[in-house]
């Protein structure tokens, strides 16, 4: 089975520039999460879709970060503009979605630099 | 509310047993995992446990629950020096329906001669 793709690695841009971050989740699965790892934390979840519709986007910064997953597969992410204090990994998961458990697997996330 | 804390260092000699603690705050039933992270690599889940069960047990890796002060622990037999990495602490609670998955600040695990 394939796992959580993401794209690019890694990236280096100039504060105030805009970037965009790719995932594509395993397939059929319903939940996608994006999260902030800064240098030395653990991840914080930045938004949560179940499909194609947002359950969780309390933390992320929407005056300069969107994101979406049209028709309930890949998303973006995009900040516009950057900030030095944005520079982290950006890790992409997904999970199936249902009452029990089920694991969220996870891509190997961008790395994200700004200068 | 939803928190999960964790003490940020650990330090073994290979062969002895590492214990990593972790704090969560959720008041309804949830999943707690142990995930492992090494250096430029992803999260890979180690294991899980339910909250109703004390413990859970997988080859070298022990899990033990106390619903009571909701406190986690992991415990690795025969620590490697393959076993440095980071270890978060997660939780999904029940509560809310949307699988939300949240994690501590991480315990970075070194394992020396």
């Amino acid at each position: 089975e394939a796992g959580v793709a993401q794209s690019p690695r890694y990236k280096i841009i100039e504060k105030r520039q805009s970037v965009a971050f790719w995932c594509n989740p395993i397939s059929g699965h319903a939940t996608l999460y994006w999260y902030q790892q800064i240098l030395g934390q653990g991840p914080k979840l930045l938004i949560q879709f179940q499909n194609n519709g947002v359950v969780d986007d309390s933390q992320l910064p929407k005056d300069r970060f969107s994101a979406e997953r049209l028709k309930g597969v890949d998303s973006t992410l995009k900040i516009q503009p950057a900030k030095l204090e944005d520079s982290a990994v950006y890790l992409c998961a997904s999970r199936t979605f249902g009452a029990g458990n089920t694991e969220a697997f996870f891509g190997q996330g961008t790395r994200l630099t700004v200068v | 509310g939803e928190d999960v804390e964790q003490s940020l260092f650990l330090s073994v000699r290979e062969g002895d047993s590492s214990v990593i603690n972790c704090t969560y705050t959720d008041s309804s039933s949830t999943y707690l995992y142990w995930y492992k992270q090494e250096p430029g690599a992803g999260l890979q889940l180690l294991t899980y446990i339910f909250s109703n069960m004390d413990m859970k047990q997988d080859q070298r890796l022990t899990v033990l629950l106390n619903k009571k002060d909701k406190h986690l622990s992991l415990r690795i037999a025969d620590t490697q020096t393959g076993d440095s990495a980071i270890y978060f602490c997660a939780e999904t609670p029940i509560s809310g329906g949307y699988n939300k998955l949240i994690f501590g600040a991480g315990t970075r695990l070194a394992v020396h001669p």
